[in-house]
C-alpha cells in the first residue's frame, strides 16, 4: 500500500512564476490536509480538503493560495505570483476521515525555493 | 485557542541512555489527540505516538512512551535506550475537533556515541 506521494520533491521558481503541489493521498483515504513548514519552525495548517469540497480554509493566504482536491487525480496546491517568502517545505498529510481518522500520514513533502 | 509549546530547541543524549522530549499545550477541547512525529534530516515526517484525551493509560509503542499528564496539560516523550538513529527533530501535534493539526515549533535531538 503506498504511502501519501507528494510532486515534485523539489521546485524551483522565480518571482512572479506560478507553483503548483501535487498531493496524491493513500489509498482509500478521502481527507487532505496541506501544511507548510518554514525554516526552524514545525509545520503550520493551511486547508483541509475532502473529495471536491474545502472543509476548512483559515490556515490559507486569503491572496495568491489555492487548493482543490476534484473527484479524479491528485489534491492540487497551487500558489501564484510566487514571492521570496513562499520558500518552504510544504506537506501534504491524507486521514482516512473514520475509525482512525485522528492519525494523518504525511508525504515526503515539496521544497519549494523562489529565487 | 489551541497551542503547542516545545521548550527545548535541542537535546544531547548518550547513546543507549533515556530522554525525555517535553510538550505542553493548552485547549479548550474536552476531545482530542496528541501527536508526536520525527523529522529526519531527509524531511518526511513519521509518526511516533498516539494518545487520546481519554485514555487513562500512557500510550507506548517500542522504545518510545507518551507521559501524558492531563491535569498539566503535558504529553512528554519518552525514548529509552537511545540510538545513533534517533538523532532529528521531533514535534509534539495536537488535533482537536475538525481534524486540524497543531503543532510544536520542535525539539531538535542529537545522540552521542
Amino acid at each position: 500500500n503506498a504511502g501519501v506521494m507528494q510532486n515534485p520533491r523539489h521546485l524551483v521558481r522565480r518571482r512572479g512564476q506560478e507553483a503548483r503541489l501535487r498531493c496524491s493521498p493513500m489509498k482509500g483515504h478521502s481527507h487532505v490536509y496541506w501544511y507548510r513548514q518554514l525554516p526552524e519552525e514545525g509545520l503550520k495548517f493551511m486547508v483541509y480538503l475532502q473529495k471536491e469540497n474545502i472543509i476548512d480554509e483559515s490556515g490559507m493566504p486569503k491572496e495568491r493560495f489555492s487548493a482543490e482536491f476534484p473527484k479524479e487525480g491528485p489534491s492540487i496546491l497551487r500558489i501564484q505570483q510566487v514571492v521570496r517568502g513562499d520558500s518552504a517545505a510544504y506537506f501534504c498529510a491524507s486521514s482516512p476521515g473514520s475509525g482512525r481518522a485522528h492519525e494523518q500520514f504525511f508525504g515526503p513533502g515539496t521544497r519549494l525555493t523562489v529565487l | 485557542a489551541q497551542k503547542i509549546t516545545q521548550t527545548q530547541p535541542g537535546m544531547f543524549v548518550q547513546e543507549k541512555e533515556a530522554v525525555t522530549l517535553d510538550c505542553t499545550y493548552d485547549t479548550s477541547d474536552q476531545s482530542y489527540g496528541l501527536f508526536w512525529y520525527k523529522q529526519p534530516s531527509s524531511g518526511e515526517m513519521i509518526f511516533l505516538i498516539y494518545q487520546g484525551s481519554y485514555d487513562e493509560q500512557n500510550a507506548t509503542e517500542g522504545r518510545y512512551s507518551l507521559n501524558f499528564q492531563k491535569a498539566r496539560k503535558s504529553a512528554n516523550l519518552v525514548i529509552s535506550a537511545s540510538q545513533l538513529g534517533d538523532s532529528a527533530m521531533y514535534f509534539c501535534a495536537m488535533r482537536v475537533s475538525g481534524n486540524q493539526f497543531y503543532f510544536g515549533t520542535g525539539t531538535s535531538l542529537t545522540v552521542i556515541p
